[in-house]
C-alpha cells in the first residue's frame, strides 16, 4: 500500500519564477493538505482540499494556490517566488471518515530552494 | 488556536522509558490533544491522540492531566529509531478550524546507545 508520494523531491528555482509541486494521497484517502516547513520550524498549514475544492486556508498569500483532481491527487502552485519561499513543502492526506478523518499521513516532502 | 509549550530538547538512553511533557494551559473543553513526530528527512508521523482519558497504542501512551492543562507522551522503551522531533498539537473539534494541524517547534529527542 503506497503512502503519500510527492514529486519532485528537490527543486531549485530563481526569484520571480513559478513552481508546481505534486502529491498523490495514500490509497483510499480523499482529502489533501499542504504545509510549508522552514528550516528549524514546525510545518505551517497552507490549505486543504476536499472534493476538488479548497476547504480551509492558512495565512498564506494568494501567490499560493492549489488544485485537487478527480483522482484525489493535488498540486501546489507558487507564483512570483521569493527567497523566503525556500522551504520543505509537505503534503498530507486523510480520509473523511468519522473515526480517522483527523489523522493526517504525510509525504517526505519537496525541498524547494529559491535563489 | 490554543498554544502548547514543549521543551526544546530532551535526551534519553536506549531501552529506557521517555516522558515527553506538553503544557497547554489555555486548552478548551473540546480540544483534542494530538502527538506527531518527525524523523530526520521525513514528514511528520501520527503517534497518538486523546481527549480526556489516557490512551495507549502500539507506539506510545498518552497521559492527560485531570485538569487537561498538560499531557505527557510516554515511550516505554526508547530505541535509536525514536530519535525525532515530537510535536504536541491541540486540534479543535467541531466545524470550521478543525481540519488543520497547528505545529509548534516541538521537542527534539536524542536517544543515546
Amino acid at each position: 500500500d503506497a503512502g503519500v508520494t510527492q514529486s519532485p523531491t528537490h527543486l531549485i528555482k530563481t526569484r520571480g519564477q513559478q513552481v508546481t509541486l505534486r502529491c498523490s494521497p495514500k490509497s483510499g484517502h480523499d482529502t489533501v493538505s499542504w504545509y510549508q516547513q522552514a528550516l528549524g520550524q514546525g510545518p505551517q498549514f497552507i490549505f486543504q482540499y476536499y472534493e476538488e475544492e479548497e476547504r480551509q486556508r492558512g495565512n498564506f498569500p494568494d501567490r499560493f494556490s492549489g488544485h485537487q483532481f478527480p483522482n484525489y491527487s493535488s498540486e501546489l502552485n507558487v507564483n512570483a517566488l521569493l527567497l523566503g519561499d525556500s522551504a520543505l513543502y509537505l503534503c498530507a492526506s486523510s480520509l473523511k471518515d468519522r473515526l480517522t478523518k483527523y489523522i493526517q499521513y504525510f509525504g517526505a516532502g519537496t525541498r524547494l530552494s529559491v535563489l | 488556536d490554543a498554544k502548547t509549550t514543549q521543551p526544546n530538547s530532551m535526551e534519553s538512553n536506549e531501552e529506557e522509558p521517555v516522558h515527553l511533557p506538553c503544557n497547554h494551559s489555555t486548552i478548551s473543553g473540546t480540544d483534542y490533544i494530538h502527538w506527531y513526530r518527525q524523523l530526520p528527512s521525513q514528514g511528520p508521523e501520527y503517534v497518538i491522540h486523546g481527549l480526556t482519558s489516557n490512551v495507549n497504542n502500539r507506539m506510545a501512551s498518552l497521559a492527560i492531566a485531570e485538569d487537561r492543562k498538560s499531557s505527557t507522551l510516554i515511550l516505554h522503551r526508547a530505541t535509536l529509531r525514536d530519535a525525532a522531533v515530537y510535536y504536541c498539537i491541540l486540534r479543535p473539534s467541531g466545524g470550521g478550524s478543525n481540519y488543520k494541524l497547528t505545529f509548534g517547534k516541538g521537542t527534539l529527542l536524542t536517544v543515546n546507545p
